[in-house]
């Protein structure tokens, strides 16, 4: 079975401050889709990024960067710098390789809130 | 390019009524899903459409859910008659390609969710 946690519920930062949110997962799968999610107070779901399994290289964009790591079975997400504008909350999510696998298994989200 | 539109935002129904949310999706996506988030738990999976098809619906809840997506547009899914636990945020999305390839086009685009409360 697919299972994501993110077991920080809510994390608080001073602005500029760096923050962490973690994502771990569970699939038996060896070919598997990770993504990040944000949801801004207007409600919809922003894709932020998607990696695939076989590639463990990590990502940066901007402030925002991702550690994927196969043998921890994480995907952590770091925003350098936040801003209030990156209060959300972000979902990690997770989707089987196989063809014809087409939903997303999200974790319960973390709520960052950026105080100025 | 407009994103994923949903209608309508909240609905707030009595234990017993009728209630039909609307999606429209990206234009040109052929597949289109629903989710749902009940109150502070994961967002689950419901349905997915390729064009006016069901691929897979195991997800759905029970029989009291039906979604539809006549002409390959715009997708409804009516709960019937709404029940206290049916409340939650429903989220719908779209993508230009299926899941399992690897190919740019399979992100999913999510709308901004209707919230529906039955009391």
């Amino acid at each position: 079975a697919q299972k994501v946690t993110q077991a920080q519920t809510e994390i608080s930062v001073v602005e500029k401050e760096d923050v962490t949110l973690d994502c771990v997962y569970e699939t038996r799968d060896t070919t598997y889709y990770l993504f990040w999610y944000k949801q801004p107070p207007s409600g919809e779901l922003v894709f932020l990024i998607r990696r695939n399994s076989f590639d463990e290289q990590n990502e940066i964009s901007g402030r925002y960067s991702w550690n994927f790591q196969k043998s921890t079975s994480s995907f952590n997400f770091t925003i350098t710098a936040s801003q209030v504008v990156d209060s959300a909350v972000y979902f990690c999510a997770l989707r089987r390789g196989q063809t014809g696998a087409n939903n997303l298994f999200f974790g319960t989200g973390t709520r960052l809130t950026v105080i100025p | 390019e407009a994103g994923v539109t949903q209608f309508p935002s909240h609905s707030v129904i009595e234990k017993g009524q009728t209630v039909t949310l609307r999606c429209d999706p990206i234009s040109g996506h052929d597949n289109l899903y629903w989710y749902r988030r009940v109150m502070g738990k994961e967002i689950k999976f419901l349905l997915h459409f390729v064009k006016e098809s069901k691929q897979d619906e195991s997800g759905m809840p029970n029989n009291r859910f039906l979604a539809e997506r006549t002409g390959g547009t715009y997708s409804t899914l009516k709960v019937q008659p709404a029940e206290l636990e049916d409340s939650g945020v429903y989220f719908c999305a779209s993508s230009q390609r299926g899941g399992g390839e690897l190919l740019v086009g399979n992100e999913q685009f999510f709308g901004p969710g209707t919230r529906l409360t039955v009391l």
